[in-house]
């Protein structure tokens, strides 16, 4: 089955600075990778996602790079703010009607210092 | 649009008991999954149903079970309930299944004593 690993565990920026957050997977047969960012105590929710025919997707201030070769795909977020603090799930999941569902990496705490 | 709604909130049971827990998706989506999430980590796959039909199972017991209604709603069963069964389970609701985006909803967090 798949695997998905994300780094770092745990990242602390200043605000306005820029965060990074990269995941690797290894099933070569996915091809849906959402991002979620989930609060304490709260749902997870979508972000933003991408499927495997395209490279790159943006959104305001968050952007996902996908690289399918290397089988990895990162999360990034420009002009951090205060309320980007939350932690942030990366998942894959392949076509075929997804009998696997979602695999998930095991999180990223992102704390923005003010 | 109301969102995937799940019931109940929480829930407190002792080992060896059984537990149902309730979700309703999106309004138009046939699709639901279940997440079981451990504090501090993923949310880690149960199960997929799509059109009432099972589509997906995550390496999970068989203790864990699940159905979908017409009505597109569905449960997820517990028997046997054990300490380590303790976590946040989500449903999560889409249109189409796994590749599809997936809504969560706000979750049952289950405490096994």
């Amino acid at each position: 089955g798949e695997n998905v690993e994300q780094h770092p565990s745990t990242l602390s920026v200043q605000e306005g600075d820029s965060a990074v957050i990269k995941c690797t997977y290894s099933d070569s047969a996915s091809n849906y990778f959402p991002w979620y960012k989930q609060e304490l105590g709260k749902r997870p929710q979508l972000i933003i996602d991408i499927r495997s025919n395209v490279g790159e997707k943006k959104d305001q201030r968050i952007a996902v790079t996908l690289n399918k070769t290397a089988k990895h795909f990162s999360l990034h977020i420009t002009e951090t703010q205060p309320e980007d603090s939350a932690v942030y799930f990366c998942a894959a999941s392949s076509m075929g009607g997804g009998a696997d569902g979602l695999t998930f990496g095991k999180g990223t705490h992102l704390i923005i210092q003010p | 649009d109301a969102g995937v709604t799940q019931s109940p909130t929480h829930l407190i049971k002792t080992r060896g008991q059984h537990v149902t827990l309730r979700c309703s998706p999106i309004s138009g989506h046939k699709s639901v999954s279940w997440y079981q999430q451990v504090l501090g980590q993923g949310p880690q796959f149960i199960f997929q149903y799509y059109e009432k039909e099972e589509r997906g199972r995550g390496n999970f017991p068989d203790r864990f079970s699940a159905r979908q209604f017409p009505n597109y709603s569905s449960e997820l069963n517990v028997n046997a309930l054990l300490l380590g069964d303790s976590a946040l389970y989500l449903c999560a609701s889409s249109k189409l299944g796994a590749t599809d985006t997936q809504y969560f909803g706000p979750g049952t967090r289950l405490t096994v004593l």
